[in-house]
């Protein structure tokens, strides 16, 4: 049982390119969430999921897009990537069953810097 | 607004030196509190979920509590493992993220160094 998964761990990228932050979890968690840390920060949340074909903004969705057209994978976009973009990605995920307990579970980040 | 407040940012204790960290809170209805540890370079660990005030909950050398604005993490006889970054957040009532745990909002973190 891997948990959930991202890909790549660490990436640099150049103002104005894209890229695409891969998460999938292997645990059948109907939710599924990206957030941003910055440092001296709280976690930031990008975007949400609550089932395949269904997302939705968070906090910070700007420059950003995200899909969800399997329960297992939880892709986010960077288009246009910008120095403000700068940051640390985790991708977690929750099942319904644990109610307001409030656990997620986390990838292990990928650490992006955009120059 | 909602918002959480962790204190101190960062508190170095020497192994077996037991302390506290605070996370204060102002939400709109809670409907829970959590705690979360952080190691570097990783992602978030749950540790406790903390529902109502006058409840506490324990693990090994931590032990959580909650009051109606505050909660407390309790680090009794620290070990050097127990160093990483703990994370508190709240979730409100009053926000509905299609029944997930999307309004969860995060404090910044106490940063505890343990020294042997």
């Amino acid at each position: 049982n891997a948990g959930v998964t991202q890909t790549p761990k660490f990436r640099i990228l150049k103002i104005g390119q894209s890229m695409t932050l891969q998460c999938t979890q292997d645990m059948n968690h109907n939710y599924m969430y990206w957030y941003r840390q910055d440092p001296g920060m709280g976690l930031k949340l990008i975007y949400y999921s609550v089932g395949a074909g269904i997302t939705d903004k968070g906090e910070v969705p700007n420059g950003y897009n995200v899909s969800r057209s399997t329960t297992e994978d939880f892709p986010l976009r960077l288009e246009l990537a910008a120095p403000s973009q700068t940051s640390v990605y985790f991708c977690a995920s929750s099942w319904p069953g644990t109610g307001g307990t409030g656990e997620l579970f986390f990838g292990e980040g990928s650490r992006l810097t955009v120059l | 607004e909602d918002q959480v407040t962790q204190s101190p940012e960062a508190l170095r204790l020497q192994e077996g030196e037991s302390s506290s960290l605070n996370c204060s809170y102002t939400v709109s209805g809670l409907r829970g509190l959590f705690w979360y540890r952080q190691d570097p370079g990783k992602g978030p660990e749950f540790l406790f979920t903390l529902y109502s005030a006058g409840e506490e909950k324990e693990k090994e050398r931590l032990k959580a509590t909650l009051t109606k604005k505050e909660s407390f993490l309790h680090i009794t006889a620290p070990k050097p493992e127990d160093s990483a970054t703990y994370l508190c957040a709240v979730q409100a009532r009053s926000k509905n993220y299609g029944g997930s745990q999307g309004n969860l909002i995060f404090g910044k973190g106490t940063k505890l160094s343990v020294k042997p």
